[in-house]
């Protein structure tokens, strides 16, 4: 089945760690993206790649970091510089970026900062 | 003022009841406009999305787009407690990379 897996599921971190979220598409899609969403927010944009080896800033980077060294993966790190880490964090993936293409998410991974 | 505006309910109804969610918004370059569907601890799910104004039908869902108004709607007839969950609207504009832009979610229950 197609799909995108994030793991793990839940995290937990003490202040003062890094920590890395998975994602992983079997999809064959060209872009990626990683959302936080926190309650009454809505989905916020941290970074998003077009295409292997290449990323952007998304609306709220700091504190954040990617690679995109395969067109599969797309990990998201969480560094100690992010002040308020504890959220939902969601990963998606869609065949382009221009014009209408829908945009597919993985389940989540809730991290929580002890 | 944010970009788009969603009332974050919840919103409870008897179960066959129609059900409408709303949201505006005050980009006028948005031209696509899309609802996702979020059941708890779970990532959004793409129901519906049109061009431009105008309607759009898919079963018991009907979308609907005031550009004028800078108005969005979405329509459930026939509720079903499956279709509690919480529903976001998003918008981008159109041309080369838009960024989607979602609101808060608008939680409803459907009571059997």
């Amino acid at each position: 089945d197609g799909g995108i897996t994030q793991s793990p599921k839940y995290l937990f971190r003490k202040e003062g760690q890094n920590v890395t979220l998975s994602c992983e598409q079997n999809l064959n899609h060209d872009a990626m993206y990683w959302y936080r969403q926190d309650p009454g927010q809505g989905l916020r944009l941290i970074y998003y790649s077009q295409i292997v080896n290449d990323f952007q800033k998304g609306d709220i980077a700091e504190g954040y970091s990617v690679s995109r060294e395969k067109k599969e993966s797309f990990p998201l790190t969480v560094t100690s510089a992010q002040k308020n880490p504890t959220a939902f964090y969601l990963c998606a993936s869609s065949k382009g970026t221009g014009g209408f293409s829908e945009q597919f998410f993985g389940p989540g991974t809730r991290l929580t900062v002890l | 003022q944010k970009e788009v505006e969603q009332d974050p309910g919840p919103l409870s109804v008897p179960e066959g009841a129609i059900v409408s969610l709303n949201c505006t918004y005050s980009n006028s370059a948005f031209q696509y406009f899309m609802w996702y569907r979020q059941y708890s601890r779970k990532g959004p799910e793409l129901l519906m999305y049109t061009y431009s104004s105008g309607n759009k039908e898919d079963g018991r869902f009907t979308a609907q787009v005031d550009k004028s108004s800078k108005y969005i709607s979405l329509f459930i007839r026939d509720s079903q407690p499956s279709d509690s969950a919480t529903y976001l609207c998003a918008m981008s504009g159109s041309g080369g990379y838009q960024k989607v832009t979602f609101g808060t979610g608008t939680k409803l229950q459907v009571i059997p």
